[in-house]
């Protein structure tokens, strides 16, 4: 089934304790991207990625690392957690060239 | 900065009734798409119009597109509630900007 996956699906933790958030597709898309979605503010993008080892920031990079080492992988890394990220994250991906994204089932970080 | 502005932010109807929602967005686009959210979890693409195109249907829903208002609406016909969601407007490309969404309920 052609899907994009991400874990963990609910994480809990603390301030300053670093922390990867996994995303995987297994369509052999090109693109990647990662989003957060807070009330009120709705989905703003964090970083994307055209293809392997090649990422951007998109509106709010602040406080994230991404890498794309593999094409199915694209890991997001908060380096030092603070409260304001507290968020919904998604990710999602696409083939280069089509327009429909398919997105992960989220992943609700509480960062305390 | 976000591209779209979805209006508007909540909407509540009976089934069979129809569903309208508006985009207006801020910089020239070469498509736009809409998608729907069910609560919490990932969005999934609904229709996408290109710049070139006013109108564009998919079975129950027509999306309208206006370049010279930079708007955009989605009308969902004979709702169900099922269709209860959320509604966002998006440009296409590699930075993607989506708007706050619409808030839809639809009740029995």
């Amino acid at each position: 089934e052609a899907q994009v996956t991400q874990n963990p699906r609910y994480l809990i933790t603390v301030t300053g304790k670093k922390l990867t958030v996994t995303c995987s597709q297994n369509m052999n898309h090109e693109y990647m991207s990662w989003y957060r979605q807070d009330p009120g503010l709705g989905l703003r993008q964090i970083y994307y990625s055209m293809n392997v080892e090649v990422t951007d920031k998109g509106d709010v990079p602040e406080g994230y690392k991404v890498s794309r080492k593999e094409k199915r992988n694209f890991p997001l890394i908060l380096e030092s957690p603070s409260p304001n990220q507290t968020s919904l994250y998604f990710c999602a991906s696409r083939r280069v060239g089509v327009n429909e994204q398919y997105f992960g089932p989220g992943t609700r970080l509480t960062v305390t | 900065s976000q591209q779209g502005e979805e209006d508007p932010q909540a909407l509540s109807i009976q089934e069979g009734e129809n569903a309208t929602m508006n985009c207006s967005y801020k910089t020239s686009i070469n498509n736009l798409q809409w998608y729907r959210q069910n609560s919490g979890r990932g969005l999934v693409h609904l229709i996408l119009i290109r710049s070139n195109e006013r109108e564009k249907h998919s079975g129950r829903l027509r999306v309208t597109l206006d370049t010279s208002k930079k708007s955009s609406s989605l009308l969902i016909t004979a709702s169900r509630a099922a269709d209860t969601a959320s509604y966002f407007c998006s440009n296409s490309g590699y930075a993607l900007n989506f708007g706050k969404g619409t808030s839809l309920l639809v009740t029995p």
